[in-house]
């Protein structure tokens, strides 16, 4: 009865690499977010997105991409990995259209050695 | 630019003692002041949330105080219990922050000893 789940839990992969996050929500939510953690437990919003729009914060490499095969789904794709993209991500959804909880999946942690 | 300071980094309380954090924020827009709990290992969860036109909200050990003139809000932890020992996250949005994204505040690191 998970709300919201990722795959892998882990990750390491070497500098280059192209790898995928997975990201699955049961709740019927029609708004998904990607938020990277890093060493020093900062969280910091990459995307949003609902099928109306995606938003992308300002400072995120276009070698992150969110793919959304549909409303359940909203996976992280990320090009030639680099060191500083070691991290724990996490996928978050929320619904409707006022201030509603984030719901937060156990996150995805990425080692890039 | 942070948005939302939060202060202290880390925080240690007796057992029964009262935690308290405090967040202050920028940007006079923001409408919604949420606050989540992550322990080690998980991702956050909501703990309690506040809007603006209230000064106070209560959940059990847990209130949120909210001082619009000096754009600050606090959360303030009674009776804190060692269970209670998590990172704590403040954070702000809101309707015109494109599908309400968060902006969280840097964390307190609350460890409650016995």
């Amino acid at each position: 009865d998970t709300a919201v789940s990722q795959t892998p839990k882990y990750l390491v992969t070497q500098m280059g690499n192209d790898k995928s996050i997975k990201c699955e929500q049961n709740l019927g939510h029609d708004t998904m977010y990607w938020y990277k953690q890093d060493s020093k437990k900062f969280l910091k919003i990459m995307f949003s997105y609902n099928n109306k729009e995606l938003i992308i914060n300002e400072t995120v490499p276009n070698r992150f991409s969110p793919k959304s095969p549909d409303k359940a789904h909203l996976n992280l794709h990320i090009n030639s990995l680099e060191l500083g993209d070691s991290a724990v991500y996490f996928c978050a959804s929320r619904k409707g259209l006022i201030y509603n909880e984030q719901f937060f999946g156990p996150g995805t942690r990425l080692t890039v050695l | 630019q942070q948005q939302v300071k939060q202060s202290p980094q880390s925080l240690i309380v007796q057992k029964g003692g009262i935690s308290i954090i405090n967040c202050a924020y920028e940007n006079t827009a923001f409408d919604y002041f949420p606050w989540y709990q992550q322990f080690p290992g998980k991702g956050p969860a909501l703990l309690i949330a506040i809007r603006p036109d209230v000064s106070e909200k209560k959940e059990g050990r847990f209130t949120i105080s909210f001082n619009k003139s000096a754009k600050q809000f606090s959360l303030h932890i009674m009776d804190s219990q060692p269970g209670d020992s998590a990172t704590y996250f403040c954070a702000a949005t809101y309707s015109g922050a494109g599908s309400y994204q968060l902006t969280f505040g840097k964390g307190t690191k609350l460890s409650v000893i016995p």
